[in-house]
Formats: C-alpha cells, sequence, structure tokens
C-alpha cells in the first residue's frame, strides 16, 4: 500500500493495494469528524465518521484514525478497487452557539489504475 | 429511503438575474444546510437552517438567501447574480441538532449554477 505522512493533492494506487488519505484539521475544540467521498458531478456521499472521544473506527474496507494531540485525522481504504476513484474530503465540525457548519478539507484526489 | 434532493440539476442565468435552489432533505431530518462548491475554492458554508429559521451563515453577502418551509424544505435564493457565483451550490439535511451535539450531514446531488 502507499502511505502519505502530509495532505497531498493526489493519491495513486493500483488496485488491491491499501490506500491511506490524511487530513490535518484546524480547531482543537472540534468533536467530530466525517470523511466524504464526492465522484465527479455528484454530490459528497458519506464514509464515515469518528467522535473525539474515540481514536479509530472501522467500517466495511475503511478505517478512520483520529490523533487529537497532532490534529491529524486518517482514512485508510483495504484492497482499494477502481470504483473508489474519487476526491475525498475530510470534515469537521466545531459546535459553538452559533451553529454546526462542517469545514471541510481541501480534498484529495484518489486516482485507482488497474 | 430517498436522501436529499435538490432542483434543478442545471441553471444558466445571466448576471444581475436572480436564481432560486431548491431541496428536499431526508425524511425525519428537520435541519438543511446549504454549501457552495467553487472551482478551486472547495466547499464553503452558506447557510443552517433549522425547524424554519436560520440559525447560522457563512461569509457570504446578504444577496444570498433562504428560507425554509413548514415540512423543512427549503430554498437558496441568489440575487444580482455575478459571474463568481457560478458553482456547484450543494444541500445537506440532518437530525434535529441539540445543544452542544453535533449530527452527520448528508448531501445532495447538487445544482450546478452557470452564470453568464
Amino acid at each position: 500500500g502507499e502511505s502519505v505522512g502530509l495532505h497531498l493533492p493526489t493519491l495513486s494506487v493500483q488496485e488491491g493495494d491499501n490506500s491511506i488519505i490524511n487530513c490535518a484539521y484546524s480547531n482543537s475544540a472540534s468533536d467530530y469528524f466525517i470523511w466524504y467521498k464526492q465522484e465527479s458531478g455528484k454530490g459528497p456521499q458519506f464514509i464515515i465518521d469518528i467522535r473525539s472521544n474515540m481514536d479509530k473506527r472501522q467500517g466495511q474496507r475503511v478505517t478512520v484514525l483520529l490523533n487529537k494531540t497532532v490534529k491529524h485525522l486518517s482514512l485508510q481504504i483495504a484492497a482499494t478497487q477502481p470504483g473508489d476513484s474519487a476526491v475525498y474530503f475530510c470534515a469537521e465540525i466545531s459546535p459553538n452557539q452559533a451553529g454546526t457548519a462542517l469545514i471541510f478539507g481541501k480534498g484529495t484526489t484518489l486516482s485507482v489504475s488497474s | 429511503e430517498a436522501g436529499v434532493t435538490q432542483s434543478p440539476t442545471h441553471l444558466i442565468k445571466t448576471r444581475g438575474q436572480q436564481a432560486t435552489l431548491r431541496c428536499s432533505p431526508i425524511s425525519g431530518h428537520t435541519s438543511v444546510y446549504w454549501y457552495q462548491q467553487a472551482l478551486g475554492l472547495g466547499l464553503q458554508f452558506l447557510l443552517w437552517y433549522d425547524e424554519g429559521e436560520e440559525r447560522n451563515r457563512g461569509n457570504f453577502p446578504p444577496r444570498f438567501s433562504g428560507r425554509q418551509f413548514p415540512n423543512y424544505s427549503s430554498e437558496l435564493n441568489v440575487n444580482a447574480l455575478e459571474l463568481e457565483d457560478s458553482a456547484l451550490y450543494l444541500c445537506a439535511s440532518s437530525l434535529a441538532v441539540l445543544a452542544g451535539a453535533s449530527e452527520t450531514q448528508y448531501f445532495g446531488p447538487g445544482t450546478r449554477l452557470l452564470v453568464l
């Protein structure tokens, strides 16, 4: 699999490899984090979420890791498939008196070749 | 269960005109959010409606406005359109947001607005 230590705008992997997409979030008060997948011409699709009282959460073929010490979030995709090709965004929510707007990261474009 | 729906899918307007975009949330969701996704700028928060009230707005001028209807559907209105308003406008919905809590937001397919 391919791993990236810092946020990169693009990630290219071979089908079957594991992918790791990283995200640095901005607000230490954020308590809820979501990964979205956005395919071309479509709206963001929910993948997995994690709350700040956890450091790891697993879904089907995906795992999210949260490191609050360095404000870092990662998405791991196991056995990446061509259908996983999309732009992946992390989003954080910082609850405050005014409301709960999602703050999105810059996005990473994942390209999977077969 | 139907997801968030938006209409129209595409909208072409000329500078100075007004645009109206519509959103229907997932059944049972009372909060509706609007985001703008302009090319190269990522997703930017526009507005949040809950129980018919505007709860929060992002850093956008007042010509961006909207409302939420009793059935929780929502409209986004953009007045005096400018070329820079060309973007994908995304609507999301969530369950009711309780004080101190955060809820997952689910997105619709978006309305692509082109201002000529």
